[in-house]
């Protein structure tokens, strides 16, 4: 089945420690997208890649970094300078092609030991 | 800023009831709408809007673009207890080399009681 899978689905974190979440997709699509989920709020953009090699920051950028070696990957590092990491984090792809909807994963819920 | 607005942020009602959600926004560069259904985990698409007047509907759900208004509703008739769950909206700008920074709005919690 074609989708897109995020790992691990609970993560715990020390202070001080970097974390990277995983997300995989096997739908061919070129975008790719990580978001943040607050308790009561909606999804806010961390970063989006456009294609292989290409990565760009959303609105809340800060304290988290991406990588897109594959097509098919683009893990995100959550980084001891992200202060407040605690958060339902989900991961997005897209076709291209204006009327092209984003498709989710099921998430990872970050939390601090 | 961009922003999407939308309401209630909660709603209680019994199954069988119909609901209308709300979603107005204030972009600078609109392109599409979009509507998701959240129920534990991942949000899971529902329509896509990007002309005003034109009514989607699937089963239960209709939704509808009013552009010059700058808001959107999500209709569902004859609800019941599996429509309980987070319905978000978002909106998009065009799309620029193959992708598109969604805006999403805080999410109407909908609960279906029996």
């Amino acid at each position: 089945d074609g989708g897109i899978t995020q790992s691990p689905k609970y993560l715990f974190r020390k202070e001080g420690q970097n974390v990277t979440l995983s997300c995989e997709q096997n739908l061919n699509h070129d975008a790719m997208y990580w978001y943040r989920q607050d308790p009561g709020q909606g999804l806010r953009l961390i970063y989006y890649s456009q294609i292989v090699n290409d990565f760009q920051k959303g609105d809340i950028a800060e304290g988290y970094s991406v990588s897109r070696e594959k097509k098919e990957s683009f893990p995100l590092t959550v980084t001891s300078a992200q202060k407040n990491p605690t958060a339902f984090y989900l991961c997005a792809s897209s076709r291209r092609g204006s009327n092209q909807p984003q498709h989710f994963g099921d998430g990872t819920r970050l939390s601090i030991l | 800023e961009d922003k999407v607005v939308q309401s209630p942020l909660s709603l209680v009602v019994h199954e069988g009831d119909t609901v209308t959600l709300n979603c107005s926004y204030e972009v600078t560069n609109f392109r599409s709408l979009l509507w998701y259904k959240q129920e534990k985990k991942a949000p899971t698409f529902l329509f896509m809007l990007t002309s005003s007047g034109i009514e989607k509907k699937s089963g239960r759900l209709s939704s509808i673009l009013d552009k010059k208004e700058l808001f959107s509703i999500l209709n569902i008739t004859a609800t019941q207890t599996g429509d309980s769950a987070v319905y978000l909206c978002a909106v998009g700008p065009p799309i620029i080399q193959g992708a598109q920074k969604l805006v999403f709005g805080q999410g109407t919690r909908l609960t279906i009681n029996p």
